[in-house]
């Protein structure tokens, strides 16, 4: 059964720590995506990777890190320099940049 | 740098009434892409728009794409209680700048 998944889907962490929430997909898809969403708003993106080994900042990148060692995985880090980390953490998946975009379930990171 | 605005951001309709929600860009699109989030869920490609002037329909859904393909609009005939969620349209720009930009989205709550 293909398709994107993260895990945890819930997460708490103390302010100061870092985190890393993955995302594996076996779509064979080449690029991947992470986006950040907060109550009523839309999905604004932190990083994006179209390939393996070489990824790109979004809009919003200051406190998070990634890495693409892997096709299939594309983890992110959110760092304690993030100043305000709670949100909602969407993967995506796309087989190029204008195709459609394959989302996980997300993750939703609480820091308290 | 690409910005997608979409209105309005909520709508509250009787169930059987109209819905229609609208997207607009600051800059030309290569194409536009539709997605749906229910509650507590991920985002969920509905449909993708390339053409100028294109329309296409699912079911009770009409979407369409701009003459100047800057704005996009989706239309729901004979609203039910399964369209609950919120719609995101979201722009890819073209060559060399080919992130995809997301909406707000419009929040759409059916009244029974």
């Amino acid at each position: 059964d293909g398709g994107i998944t993260q895990s945890p889907k819930y997460l708490f962490r103390k302010e100061g720590q870092n985190v890393t929430l993955s995302c594996e997909q076996n779509l064979n898809h080449d690029a991947m995506y992470w986006y950040r969403q907060d109550p009523g708003q839309g999905l604004r993106l932190i990083y994006y990777s179209q390939i393996v080994n070489d990824f790109q900042k979004g809009d919003i990148a200051e406190g998070y890190s990634v890495s693409r060692e892997k096709k299939e995985s594309f983890p992110l880090t959110v760092t304690s320099a993030q100043k305000n980390p709670t949100a909602f953490y969407l993967c995506a998946s796309t087989r190029g940049p204008y195709n459609e975009q394959f989302f996980g379930p997300g993750t939703r990171l609480t820091v308290l | 740098g690409q910005q997608v605005m979409q209105i309005p951001q909520y709508q509250h309709v009787q169930e059987g009434e109209d819905f229609t929600t609208y997207c607009n860009s600051s800059t030309t699109l290569s194409n536009i892409q539709w997605y749906k989030q229910r509650p507590g869920g991920h985002p969920v490609f509905l449909i993708q728009l390339v053409k100028s002037g294109e329309v296409k329909k699912q079911k009770r859904l009409t979407f369409q794409f701009g003459e100047a393909k800057k704005n996009s609009s989706l239309h729901i005939t004979a609203t039910q209680t399964t369209d609950v969620g919120t719609y995101f349209c979201a722009g890819c720009g073209n060559f060399g700048n080919e992130k995809l930009t997301f909406g707000t989205g419009t929040r759409l709550t059916i009244i029974p």
